[in-house]
């Protein structure tokens, strides 16, 4: 199994972006893609997390409100989009799976370079 | 949800063992076994190393351990090597809130 990112973005403040996590290889029956945060020199935060079967979606408290995740099943990939960025979304993004049942992420993207500036 | 707390960083003579900590509460670490563990080398996506507390994925060193004690969950490197310098992160689920939380990171440097 592969988790392929789309790549970087570069985008001013207040506009919006869509970025994608693509499951790729032997897939799962059932399992979840998260999505992590680590800002320049920082540590890992994580976001939160869609199960594709069926779409239960699960936030952090720290990023409810400011972020969205979804997901298209039928192609087996899961989406994190902002609808007004801002300078301090300056990071890069993780998508990470979970096998239903699973605790853990045992696979993980590349990671996404998103650089929010005016 | 608070990350969960590791010393910022740890260091070891190539041969030596290190331990590094994880701390949250009954509510997170202290719940279940739902601790696992990640490297992450500069400028890198970080990997898998150790899953419920104490199991390596197949394709893991046997240097690396797991292990937990009431709400503290560590991770033991074993006969340390140039190549183990990087950044450790834990992570636990929480069962009350179906969520999830990393530890604040904890950096590896090989003297």
């Amino acid at each position: 199994v592969q988790l392929v990112q789309s790549g970087a973005e570069v985008r001013k403040p207040g506009e919006s972006l869509k970025i994608s996590c693509k499951a790729v290889g032997n897939i799962f029956t059932d399992f979840w893609i998260g999505w992590v945060r680590q800002m320049p020199g920082k540590g890992l935060e994580w976001m939160g997390i869609i199960r594709l079967i069926n779409s239960d979606t699960k936030y952090s408290t720290s990023f409810q409100g400011q972020v969205t995740v979804s997901d298209d099943k039928s192609i087996n990939t899961a989406f994190l989009q902002w609808s007004s960025l801002k300078a301090s979304d300056t990071a890069t993004y993780y998508c990470a799976l979970a096998v239903d049942g699973n605790f853990y992420f045992d696979y993980l993207g590349q990671g996404t370079l998103v650089t929010v500036s005016s | 949800q608070s990350a969960l707390t590791q010393p910022a960083s740890v260091s070891g003579s190539p041969g030596q063992s290190i331990t590094i900590s994880c701390t949250g509460t009954s509510s997170d670490v202290g719940d279940y076994n739902f601790v696992s563990w990640y490297q992450q080398h500069p400028g890198k996506a970080p990997k898998f190393m150790i899953y419920d507390v104490s199991k390596r994925p197949s394709g893991v060193s046997n240097r690396f351990s797991g292990s937990k004690s009431g709400n503290t969950a560590s991770l033991t490197i074993s006969g340390l090597q140039a190549e183990d310098e990087a950044d450790y992160f834990c992570s636990s689920y929480t069962r009350i809130t179906r969520s999830y939380v990393f530890g604040t990171g904890t950096t590896v440097t090989v003297l």
